[in-house]
């Protein structure tokens, strides 16, 4: 079982709809990364996160520490949000450095 | 603030040839981490330099080596390529504090380098 599973591996939606993807780890963690990554390009900080919740613009992340869970939500979704969307987790276990989630396709259709 | 920057966007080299690519980490920064992404999977670290040491490595060959300079940029040497070494090399840059180990470690990217090996 991986240390930080992401769900669900790929998404399409349309053009609008509020958009959805979770991330459940396993190990304990000082903090929870969100990252974006569009084809063939490089990866994108969207959130650092250990507590509570931030937003940015029409996103919003999300995290329970006691449940092990973080979300990251999209509101009115649009065709240039179609990217990965990955979820990392830093942790004391491997010192510090990013265990990283398989990551989300999400695809928006106008 | 200059964000990182990587250099070459591609390269092309052939199987048994060296490469060294390059990453300048954004201003501020001491620590330069290195992934490998292969096409469709996510990265893995390979290794990160603080304060121009190795402090972390993940499970590359000695094939893989790195430098950090004293003005925190850095290098990423392959030996010996192989044909699975074909991938996007990511460089992020972060604040460490004192000791190299810091509980958020929040990292920023460059764009990549996109390496094939024929």
């Amino acid at each position: 079982k991986n240390e930080v599973e992401q769900s669900p591996q790929n998404l399409t939606a349309q053009e609008g709809e509020f958009i959805t993807i979770n991330c459940s780890y396993s190990v304990g963690i000082s903090a929870l990364h969100w990252l974006q990554q569009h084809p063939g390009g490089g990866i994108v900080s969207l959130f650092m996160l250990s507590s509570g919740k931030k937003k940015h613009g029409r996103l919003i992340a999300t995290i329970n520490i006691q449940e092990k869970h973080s979300s990251l939500h999209i509101t009115a979704s649009h065709p240039r949000d179609s990217a990965v969307y990955i979820c990392a987790v830093i942790s004391p276990d491997s010192n510090y450095q990013l265990i990283w989630g398989a990551g989300t396709k999400l695809i928006i259709k106008p | 603030e200059t964000g990182v920057t990587q250099s070459p966007t591609h390269l092309i080299k052939t199987r048994g040839q060296q490469v060294t690519l390059r990453c300048s980490s954004q201003s501020g920064h001491n620590t330069v981490s290195w992934y490998q992404q292969a096409l469709g999977q996510g990265p893995q670290f390979i290794f990160q330099y603080y304060r121009e040491e190795e402090n972390g490595r993940g499970n590359f060959p000695p094939r893989f080596s790195g430098l950090q300079f004293p003005n925190y940029s850095s290098e990423l040497n392959v030996n010996a390529l192989e044909l699975d070494d074909s991938a996007l090399y990511l460089c992020a840059s972060s604040f460490l504090l004192a000791g190299g180990i810091s509980s958020y470690n929040e990292q920023f990217f460059g764009p990549g380098t996109r390496l094939t090996v024929l």
